[in-house]
C-alpha cells in the first residue's frame, strides 16, 4: 500500500515571497503520478500541479513548481511570489498508474501574509 | 478545465432519514467516480470508488449498506446516506477521473444529522 506523509502541518510566508511545502511518500511502484491539490477556504479541491514519475523533468505551472527526487521519494512544492489568494490547505497526493485512485497526505495549511 | 457539480452543497436532515447526494461531471465523461468524505481540518478520506454500469467498490471498514452508491450514467454518481445519524455529519466530497489519469472535484456538500 502506498502512504504519503506531509510534515508541515501549518506553515505561513509573507506575501511575494517563496515557499516551500515538503511531501514523502512510500510505494513498491515504479511508475506512478504525483499531485498537489489546493483546498481554500470555499473547500472546492483544484488540482495545482502533476507530474509523471517516469518524466525526470520537475513539473512547472506558472508560480508553481516542484522539486521531484525519485530515489528519495519526495515531492516538495515551491511557490513563488506568493499572493493572498495561494492561502489554503495544500494535499499532496499519489496515484498508481494502473489505477486511478488517489492517496493524500494529511495536508499542509499555509497562511500567506501582508 | 473539467468541471464537476454537486448537489445539494449542504443539506440538513433528520436522525433516522436518508438523504441523497448527485455528483456530475458536466463537461466530460467519467468512467470512474469517487466519494470522500473529509472531517474538519483532516484529510480526504476514500469511501468508496463507483464505476459506470457496476457496483462499486468500498472502502475498509465503509458501510455499504449505510452509504448507497449508483453510478447510472458516465456523468452521474449518486450517494445515498441511509437511516443517516449525527455521526454521519460531515462533507462529502466527490471526485471524477477524465481518463487522462487526472481527478476533478466536486465544490462538495456539507451533510447535518440532527
Amino acid at each position: 500500500a502506498q502512504t504519503v506523509t506531509q510534515s508541515q502541518p501549518e506553515m505561513s510566508v509573507q506575501e511575494a515571497e517563496t515557499v516551500t511545502l515538503s511531501c514523502t511518500y512510500d510505494t513498491s511502484e515504479n511508475n506512478y503520478y504525483l499531485f498537489w491539490y489546493k483546498q481554500p477556504p470555499s473547500r472546492q479541491m483544484i488540482l495545482v500541479i502533476r507530474q509523471e514519475a517516469y518524466k525526470q523533468q520537475n513539473a512547472t505551472e506558472n508560480r508553481f513548481s516542484v522539486n521531484f527526487q525519485k530515489a528519495a521519494k519526495s515531492f516538495s512544492l515551491k511557490i513563488s511570489d506568493s499572493q493572498l489568494g495561494d492561502t489554503a490547505m495544500y494535499f499532496c497526493a499519489f496515484m498508481k498508474i494502473t489505477a486511478s485512485k488517489l492517496t493524500f497526505g494529511t495536508g499542509t495549511r499555509l497562511q500567506v501574509t501582508l | 478545465g473539467a468541471v464537476v457539480s454537486q448537489h445539494p452543497s449542504w443539506v440538513i436532515c433528520k436522525s433516522g432519514t436518508s438523504v441523497k447526494i448527485e455528483c456530475r461531471s458536466l463537461d466530460f465523461q467519467a468512467t470512474t467516480m469517487f466519494w470522500y468524505r473529509q472531517f474538519p481540518k483532516q484529510s480526504l478520506m476514500l469511501m468508496a470508488t463507483s464505476n459506470e454500469g457496476s457496483k462499486a467498490t468500498y472502502e475498509q471498514g465503509v458501510e455499504k449498506d449505510k452509504f448507497l452508491i449508483n453510478h447510472a450514467s458516465l456523468t452521474l454518481s449518486t450517494l445515498t446516506v441511509t437511516s443517516a445519524h449525527p455521526e454521519d455529519s460531515s462533507f462529502y466530497i466527490c471526485g471524477a477521473n477524465t481518463g487522462g489519469n487526472e481527478q476533478y472535484f466536486g465544490p462538495g456538500t456539507r451533510l447535518t444529522v440532527t
